[in-house]
């Protein structure tokens, strides 16, 4: 059972543009939900992550979005750059006791000069 | 501060054999999960250590076993390898939160 749905698979935005990559959980014990970038060849690196008790969190061009009660999360890249083109990664897990990483599928972003 | 780090890097092996992967945590964190990533998917848990205990398994085998030691290192063991087991392995280590920081893999091909 997938437990994290991530949409779209692939994705491309002209610099300069807007990305925006959804995930969508059905676990309701999830309570930490982070998105990861990853580089071909590399290990998944920590972008940005949020809480349920916040609706937004921003930091720098990325920012997260949050909705509690449609169970949904997005991550916003403003401004894209050629060198944000990578593999996008939603997860979420439990603070608690086993904190294991539900990943999504991922989303591969081109961002076009 | 060092990151996580993992070895090998890369490893062949054939279908039937054993395998040992190592991954050495970022200084101080005491937790470390390990996670299969088959390619083009996203990571898959396998199974997390705090303090040299198991702390949670994934959907994964017996044949998949691992151990955290005392300077909270870590080793992915897999016994009676199968054409399936090919992917990028991934270690993570983390202190008190739930902020898992990745090392960069170590890709086992089967044959």
């Amino acid at each position: 059972q997938q437990q994290v749905k991530q949409s779209p698979q692939s994705l491309i935005v002209q610099k300069g543009g807007i990305s925006i990559i959804n995930c969508a959980y059905e676990n309701t014990a999830f309570d930490y939900f982070p998105w990861y970038q990853q580089f071909p060849g590399k290990g998944p690196a920590l972008l940005i992550a949020i809480r349920p008790d916040v609706s937004e969190k921003k930091e720098g061009r990325f920012t997260i979005s949050f909705n509690k009660s449609a169970k949904q999360f997005s991550l916003h890249i403003m401004d894209s750059q050629p060198g944000d083109s990578a593999t996008y990664f939603c997860a979420a897990s439990r603070e608690t006791g086993r904190r294991a990483l539900t990943f999504g599928s991922g989303t591969r972003l081109q961002v076009q000069p | 501060e060092t990151g996580v780090t993992q070895s090998p890097t890369h490893l062949i092996k054939t279908r039937g054999q054993q395998v040992t992967l190592r991954c050495s945590s970022q200084s101080g964190h005491n937790t470390v999960s390990w996670y299969q990533q088959a390619l083009g998917q996203g990571p898959q848990f396998i199974f997390q250590y705090y303090r040299e205990e198991e702390n949670g398994r994934g959907n994964f085998p017996p044949r998949f076993s691992g151990l955290q030691f005392p300077n909270y290192s870590s080793e992915l063991n897999v016994n009676a390898l199968e054409l399936d087991d090919s992917a990028l392995y991934l270690c993570a280590s983390s202190l008190v939160s739930n902020e898992q920081y990745f090392g960069p893999g170590t890709r086992l091909t089967v044959t």
